[in-house]
């Protein structure tokens, strides 16, 4: 296991297409969380898993956006018709207990 | 609101000088503190967790609960400790919310030789 793994790396794509990411966390991690980082912010939380439940959504997780864990090991997070504003660095962490671990992310370019 | 502060974009120092990153959070509870780092085209890694009370890579932080701080400190900086460093905070007695932490800004570190 070499840590979390995160599906692409880049994508680039056009306003008004859907994206869909995917993460893998550290196979023992129950909990998932997914941030959005843009530049020169540090990353803001969107969504959390505990197992395949999702817990919490923040409310930058607008209606566009929907994040899955249906086996409580990987999770996708899709993004309907890309806006200009999604384009940002989107990463995705793991933990067991309270210290997470961050993967590689995706970074989104919207045109 | 802003839950994290770090006040200082950037930091330079020379290579051998002490080093300080700040961290100011805004929280009544009782958080759990951390700082990550992440070095040129790496991932986000955890550096130190303010519980653990652990010198890593001869940093370390304490949390200062009446100045609502948990400043990074190494008393001689290396050239490779230049980075990107964050301040995180999680609520951690806040069931609800579990595990989410709240980052700063960030504070680029850049250490001359």
């Amino acid at each position: 296991d070499t840590g979390v793994s995160q599906d692409p790396r880049h994508k680039i794509t056009k306003r008004g297409q859907n994206v869909t990411f995917r993460c893998d966390p550290i196979s023992e991690h129950n909990r998932l969380y997914w941030y959005r980082q843009t530049l020169g912010q540090g990353p803001e939380f969107l969504t959390y898993f505990q197992n395949e439940a999702q817990l919490e959504k923040s409310r930058l997780l607008s209606d566009r956006f929907s994040a899955e864990r249906p086996k409580g090991s990987f999770s996708t997070l899709e993004i309907q018709r890309t806006e200009q504003g999604d384009s940002a660095m989107y990463l995705c962490a793991s933990s067991f207990l309270n210290e997470q671990y961050f993967g590689p992310g995706t970074r989104l370019t919207v045109t | 609101a802003q839950r994290v502060t770090q006040p200082e974009k950037l930091l330079s120092v020379f290579k051998g000088a002490p080093v300080e990153l700040k961290c100011n959070y805004s929280y009544s509870g009782s958080p759990e503190l951390f700082w990550y780092v992440q070095y040129s085209r790496q991932r986000l890694q955890l550096l130190l967790r303010h519980i653990s009370r652990e010198s890593i890579k001869g940093f370390t932080a304490d949390l200062n609960k009446g100045e609502t701080s948990f400043h990074l400190k190494k008393p001689f900086a290396q050239e490779e400790d230049s980075a990107m460093y964050y301040c995180a905070l999680n609520l951690a007695d806040r069931g609800s919310t579990l595990g989410r932490l709240y980052f700063g800004r960030g504070t680029q570190l850049t250490v001359w030789p």
